[in-house]
């Protein structure tokens, strides 16, 4: 069965300190992958996603970048972490449709 | 400009009585609407989905009714048990899903 693992579940980084929040899948190959954030007050908003490896499209301008480094790997990151950059980051693979995506455990982040 | 739209951020509903979420939308061409449910410092698990050619889905408790006239859907839980206490988030693909703001659900006892 597939399976997405996310790590880790909290953080608390200064601010101008860098970002590296990973996502792996198992159990499926090619898996077009997803980071969406949950900042307070809002709803889950999709930041990035990727179709395959080294192919990655962004949805917002940010502070933050991905990369896919392995088919069923996927790494958000950020050079120099800002306030707002604080939020509930979660990973997500699926081909949408009826079925939706299957999401990760998410990673509380604190910028301080 | 927000394409799904959740405009009640919370609900509160007498256990055993009939919990019903709305949802809006702007895109006429989403395929695909979804609901999900999320507790706090959990991911959002899937719960329940309909495609644009139908206008029900349904499954155990949970129903789903798409009026894409008026570009609305809610989602019906019936009965509510306290287990349902959690933040719902309707969705739309498009085809990358977009989520609206979430509706907290409080089943009270």
């Amino acid at each position: 069965s597939q399976t997405i693992h996310q790590w880790p579940a909290t953080l608390v980084q200064p601010v101008g300190s860098p970002l590296s929040l990973e996502c792996t899948v198992e159990g499926t190959s090619n898996p077009n992958l997803y980071w969406y954030r949950q900042a307070a007050g809002r709803g889950l908003q999709l930041l990035f996603y990727s179709v395959g490896i080294g192919q990655i499209s962004s949805e917002v301008p940010q502070n933050l970048s991905a990369s896919r480094p392995q088919d069923r790997q996927f790494i958000l990151s950020s050079k120099k972490l800002l306030l707002s950059d604080s939020g509930f980051y979660l990973c997500a693979w699926g081909g949408g449709g009826l079925g939706g995506y299957t999401f990760g455990s998410g990673t509380r982040l604190t910028v301080v | 400009d927000q394409q799904v739209k959740q405009n009640s951020p919370s609900l509160s509903v007498q256990e055993g009585r009939i919990s019903i979420l709305n949802c809006d939308y702007t895109n006429s061409m989403f395929d695909y609407f979804l609901w999900y449910k999320k507790y706090p410092a959990e991911g959002p698990t899937f719960l329940i989905s309909i495609s644009s050619i139908k206008d029900k889905n349904e499954d155990g408790r949970f129903t789903v009714f798409l009026n894409k006239s008026a570009k609305h859907l809610s989602l019906h839980i019936v009965p509510s048990q306290p287990g349902d206490s959690a933040v719902y988030f309707c969705a739309a693909s498009a085809p990358e899903i977009i989520f609206g703001k979430g509706t907290r659900l409080h089943i009270l006892p």
